[in-house]
């Protein structure tokens, strides 16, 4: 099986910088997603392709990915950015997707 | 607007069986691939299933393979997740997803807002 690891936890002032890391063996030959999920609702796409973002998600959300880490940035970080984030990813070897763990983005 | 309602989840005793229902309504639904997805109480998202409408191939989780089965019904617009031997770790949240084209392989990008299932005697 294919893993991606995430850290569990991350805590960022307002204003500041956000970086979620995922990290899988080889992850920059593949193309990455991320999600996110605030409490109580569905997950929701953020960032597709490595680094695209669907219409209604702001600029302060960036995606990259090389080597063996994608990266989630959000810059400019705001109150209603808590919540969990996810990354993903289909691992065409076994024909399944993949989720990371999950990290719980805390702004304090 | 896309709009997934699933249906179906509830309490179930272990070794029995479970169907679940996603109604998909505002998009072609033979054009997209669809997808289940698991969330058990207080933990991350588990892929559950995926189906691709136009090579007919389904995909499987390992945890599940064997035991579920996808499908769906292209005329009353429903995505299935037919689940058999249910064991106490299927306990989860299960989210109905649309993928962004016809492919499996591509990303998510409409999500319902699923429907428990409790497996527990």
């Amino acid at each position: 099986s294919y893993v991606l690891t995430q850290p569990l936890s991350l805590s960022v002032a307002p204003g500041r910088t956000a970086t979620i890391t995922c990290g899988g063996n080889n992850i920059g030959s593949k193309s990455v997603q991320w999600y996110r999920q605030k409490s109580g609702q569905a997950p929701a796409l953020l960032i597709y392709y490595d680094s695209d973002r669907p219409s209604g998600i702001p600029e302060r959300f960036s995606g990259s990915n090389s080597g063996n880490t994608a990266t989630l940035t959000i810059s400019r970080v705001e109150v209603g950015d808590e919540a969990d984030y996810y990354c993903q990813l289909w691992h065409s070897g076994i024909n399944q997707w993949v989720f990371g763990g999950g990290t719980k983005l805390t702004v304090l | 607007e896309v709009r997934l309602v699933e249906s179906g989840g509830g309490l179930v005793q272990p070794g029995r069986s479970l169907r679940l229902s996603c109604a998909a309504s505002g998009f072609s639904f033979n054009d997209y691939a669809m997808h289940w997805v698991r969330q058990a109480p207080g933990k991350g998202l588990e892929w559950v299933s995926s189906v691709n409408w136009n090579s007919g191939s389904m995909y499987y989780g390992d945890s599940v393979k064997g035991r579920f089965t996808i499908s769906g019904d292209s005329a009353k617009r429903s995505l299935y997740l037919q689940m058999a031997r249910l064991r106490t770790e299927d306990t989860a949240l299960y989210y109905c997803v649309k993928g962004y084209s016809s492919y499996s392989s591509d990303h998510f990008d409409h999500w319902g807002q699923g429907t428990l299932v409790t497996v527990s005697s």
